[in-house]
């Protein structure tokens, strides 16, 4: 069945240093692949999102490259912010299936 | 806008004990959705609505069940709460269903069950 594998967190930067959280699915077919980022005490928001192989996903800075070679989708940030302190969850979906595939989340800490 | 709300925010219940999670969106969306979310698991999906009137069993829907009178509206109901519902409940919505649309999703349901 699908999944979706991130690395372990939390992962702990000072500001302005480069993000990259690790993100790599199995699917049968051509999936298309999400980005959410849960802030403290809220629901899921969508970061960004790439429909098919080599498209790029970007918005706020993060960037993410569908890469169908090597089945991943890292999300990356060149200078993070404390207001970047979430978690990330990378996910799937796939014509005719209801539901998304999450990954189990990366929780980012960002220090001042 | 409000988007994707949901009611009660936290609740704690005994074990055997009945309730109803309500999630209301506002966006006009077909598809709605009810996932749980556990310590070191992503969102599993619980079960879904492709609209009114209708609903379907997601990945793990042993133990509830939901209703859809209302296009705005999706319940959620636990009949006797068990302690493996501890979880944080997620409702969400989309336009479309099919692969690429992206869902919308609320604040969340903190449930403790004792």
């Amino acid at each position: 069945g699908d999944s979706v594998t991130q690395m372990e967190g939390p992962v702990t930067l000072s500001e302005e240093a480069f993000l990259t959280i690790n993100c790599t699915y199995t699917a049968t077919g051509y999936p298309s692949l999400f980005w959410y980022v849960q802030y403290p005490g809220e629901g899921l928001q969508l970061l960004l999102k790439a429909t098919k192989a080599d498209d790029k996903g970007s918005n706020k800075g993060f960037e993410a490259t569908y890469r169908k070679e090597t089945t991943s989708f890292h999300l990356e940030k060149g200078s993070v912010q404390v207001s970047d302190s979430a978690v990330y969850f990378c996910a799937l979906s796939r014509r005719g299936r209801r539901a998304l595939t999450f990954g189990s989340g990366t929780r980012l800490q960002v220090q001042p | 806008n409000a988007g994707v709300t949901q009611t009660p925010k936290f609740r704690v219940l005994k074990t055997g004990q009945s309730m109803t999670l309500l999630c209301a969106q506002d966006m006009n969306h077909e598809y709605m959705y009810w996932y749980r979310q556990d310590p070191g698991m992503g969102l599993r999906l619980i079960h879904y609505s492709v609209g009114e009137g209708t609903t379907a069993k997601g990945e793990v829907p042993d133990g509830y069940n939901v209703s859809r009178l209302k296009k705005q509206n999706f319940l959620l109901g636990l009949e006797s709460a068990a302690p493996s519902q501890t979880s944080v409940y997620f409702c969400a919505s989309s336009a479309t269903s099919g692969g690429q649309e992206t869902q919308y999703f609320g604040p969340g349901t903190r449930l403790l069950v004792l």
